[in-house]
């Protein structure tokens, strides 16, 4: 079945620092990438989307790029802040018409100190 | 306008107890999905309702799990007779999705429901 992958937490970095947070996939169809972030006491937000291979999704500094060839949507920023502190959740849809389920990782919880 | 809503926002039960969850989502809607996670694992679908109707309830762990949305508005998800391994948040979200099209609508998050059985 589809599955999402996603590195393990928690992650503690200092204000400024780069992130990456890893993610792959496996999937029995051509997926929709997406990351997910829950800040606390808050419901989940799309943070950022990518639909094909090599599209590259955007928001709020953080970017991610769907490669196909190694199946995965790692996120990235450049330079972290405190607000970022928050669980980010990277997830996969498969579209089949009526089928349209979020496949989700685990989570990874990432706290900013000053 | 607002957006997907759920009630309670934390709720302890005994094993063996009924609980019913609401959500409510954003008007006009036409799809509402229920997701699940349990003890910080991932979050796992549940079902998926297009209006009133059941369009995916693959995920659905069990027969003490009932799932209802009366004239496709708010829905109601019902654990009875509640288990130790029910625990977890429970999120709805709804999606204004136009079915047979390629275009993938974002899901919107209710904050979740956070269910302890003890």
């Amino acid at each position: 079945g589809d599955s999402v992958t996603q590195m393990e937490g928690p992650v503690t970095l200092s204000e400024e620092a780069f992130l990456t947070i890893n993610c792959t996939y496996t999937a029995t169809g051509y997926p929709s990438l997406f990351w997910y972030v829950q800040y606390p006491g808050e419901g989940l937000q799309l943070l950022l989307k990518a639909t094909k291979a090599d599209d590259k999704g955007s928001n709020k500094g953080f970017e991610a790029t769907y490669r196909k060839e190694t199946t995965s949507f790692h996120l990235e920023k450049g330079s972290v802040q405190v607000s970022d502190s928050a669980v980010y959740f990277c997830a996969l849809i498969i579209r089949n018409f009526g089928n349209e389920k979020l496949t989700f990782g685990t989570g990874t919880r990432l706290t900013i100190i000053p | 306008e607002a957006g997907v809503t759920q009630f309670p926002s934390h709720s302890v039960i005994e094993k063996g107890q009924t609980v019913t969850l609401r959500c409510d989502p954003i008007s006009g809607h036409d799809n509402l999905y229920w997701y699940r996670r349990v003890m910080g694992k991932e979050i796992k679908f549940l079902l998926h309702f297009v209006k009133e109707s059941k369009q995916d309830e693959s995920g659905m762990p069990n027969n003490r799990f009932l799932a209802e949305r009366t004239g496709g508005t708010y829905s109601t998800l019902k654990v009875q007779p509640a288990e130790l391994e029910d625990s977890g948040v429970y999120f709805c979200a709804s999606s204004q999705d136009i079915p047979g099209t390629y275009f993938i609508y974002e899901q919107y998050f209710g904050p979740g429901t956070r269910l302890t059985v003890t």
